[in-house]
């Protein structure tokens, strides 16, 4: 079972230019999530989306949009990358009931 | 809105001894409440979680932790650590009437001493 599959693992980006990190799941759970992850932050909730067709901001969602099309998948797209956007981005997803998360393998993002 | 308070950034143990590593957060409503690890260049994976009844709830890994309502804490403890439990831990709680916002401590590092 694959569970979540991010993709890329890591990716290094020139400031300015249009990023998308693409989140897939197998669970057929309703809720997914994006999460970044910075050194004394912990992780911080960017986007998410309680079941396909809807979308709802977190935390910290500036500079950030989300699609879901579909069950399965949940783009997340950086329009015009900063260096501030340089960080661990986490997908995740829920079965919605309690909360429980179940996250992918992380992607690595450098904006230089 | 709930917020999650990990008091202790880094925490150094010799092997085989004892850990507790320390959660409180604030909610205005009922909360589920989470522990997960993360081991070196992985995702978070489960620990354990809180959901209801008993306070004292066991994970995987020899992994405990209990609930304590009236100081708003979900403290984790192992009575021995070994040196496969070096990771970073982060607390989390979800709001039971708004489980899709789930948030998230700043993490705590654990470091196990051979």
């Amino acid at each position: 079972i694959a569970g979540i599959t991010q993709a890329p693992t890591s990716q290094i980006l020139a400031a300015g230019r249009r990023m998308t990190l693409r989140c897939t799941q197998d669970m057929r759970h309703n809720a997914m999530y994006w999460y970044r992850q910075d050194l004394g932050l912990g992780l911080r909730l960017i986007h998410y989306s309680n079941t396909a067709g809807t979308t709802g901001k977190g935390e910290v969602p500036d500079g950030y949009s989300v699609s879901r099309a579909n069950t399965d998948d949940f783009p997340l797209t950086l329009a015009s990358a900063v260096p501030s956007q340089t960080s661990v981005y986490f997908c995740a997803s829920s079965e919605g009931v309690t909360g429980e998360l179940f996250f992918g393998e992380g992607s690595r993002l450098t904006v230089l | 809105a709930q917020s999650v308070t990990q008091l202790d950034s880094q925490v150094p143990v010799f092997e085989e001894a004892p850990v507790e590593l320390r959660c409180n957060y604030s909610s205005s409503v009922s909360v589920y409440l989470f522990w997960y690890v993360q081991y070196p260049n992985q995702g978070l994976q489960l620990l354990l979680k809180y959901l209801s009844g008993s306070t004292l709830v066991k994970g995987i890994n020899g992994f405990e932790a209990e609930f304590n309502k009236s100081q708003t804490s979900f403290h984790l403890r192992k009575p021995s650590v070994h040196i496969s439990d070096t990771a970073e831990y982060f607390c989390a709680v979800s709001e039971k009437t708004s489980y899709d916002k789930v948030i998230f401590g700043p993490g705590t590092s654990l470091s196990v001493i051979p």
